[in-house]
């Protein structure tokens, strides 16, 4: 198995512009998890998807962040417009549990800088 | 509310040697799910080793053992002979056996294997 697959894995960008992380979560897999990962604020659950369907997204930070989930083999986490702040790793994980109480995988992250 | 606290946030140990991370958590429930993630240098959230708090015997994975004391809420990593390729953050994890629940990390502790 491939395991789960980042794209981009780097993300250099100026404030105001829109960017889109992308996930394909581990086949077979019903759940998907999108993290954050800063110095200050360590690892973030943003959101999660089980059955594609949102479930969680009280870590969503504000309105210009938002994720998707269209089929069960891609996600999109989109920021419009971005911000410095934003600045951070990004990753995604899928578990085949719900709620992944079973074993999360996680997949290499996106490092994105927002100048 | 779970917390989940890892009170190393640095360590350092000879290559060969053995060592341990401690990670106490705090919940209410009775079912759980605990983790130990390691974080190399590549950024790649790696399982490590999984414990399911219903069984009393201490998962074992090749060099990495745990300690589980489900009494006193400890959580502990034992590490034997160790190798320069441990180097990484490690973060100790927590997840409840049911609901819609999100996985709490530690703030993570930093192992460096000195040669």
């Amino acid at each position: 198995d491939a395991g789960v697959i980042q794209s981009p894995r780097h993300e250099v960008t100026e404030m105001g512009q829109e960017v889109t992380l992308r996930c394909k979560p581990i086949s077979g897999h019903n759940s998907l998890f999108w993290y954050r990962q800063t110095m200050m604020r360590g690892l973030e659950l943003l959101i999660y998807f089980n059955n594609n369907v949102p479930i969680d997204d009280s870590g969503m930070p504000e309105d210009r962040f938002s994720a998707k989930m269209p089929n069960a083999s891609f996600s999109t986490l989109k920021i419009q417009p971005s911000e410095p702040r934003d600045s951070a790793v990004y990753f995604c994980a899928s578990s085949p549990d719900r709620a992944g109480q079973e074993t999360q995988y996680f997949g290499p992250g996106t490092r994105l800088l927002v100048l | 509310a779970q917390t989940v606290t890892q009170s190393q946030p640095e360590m350092s140990v000879q290559e060969a040697e053995t060592v341990t991370l401690s990670c106490t958590y705090d919940t209410s429930e009775n079912n759980y799910y605990l983790f130990w993630y390691k974080q190399p240098p590549s950024r790649q959230m790696i399982l490590v080793i999984r414990q399911e708090a219903y069984k009393q015997q201490n998962a074992t994975e090749n060099r990495f053992s745990v300690n589980f004391q489900k009494a006193a809420k400890s959580f502990s990593l034992k590490i034997s002979d160790s190798q320069l390729g441990d180097t990484a953050m490690y973060f100790c994890a927590f997840i409840p056996n049911f609901g819609n629940e999100k996985l709490t990390f530690g703030t993570g502790t930093r192992l460096t294997i000195i040669p």
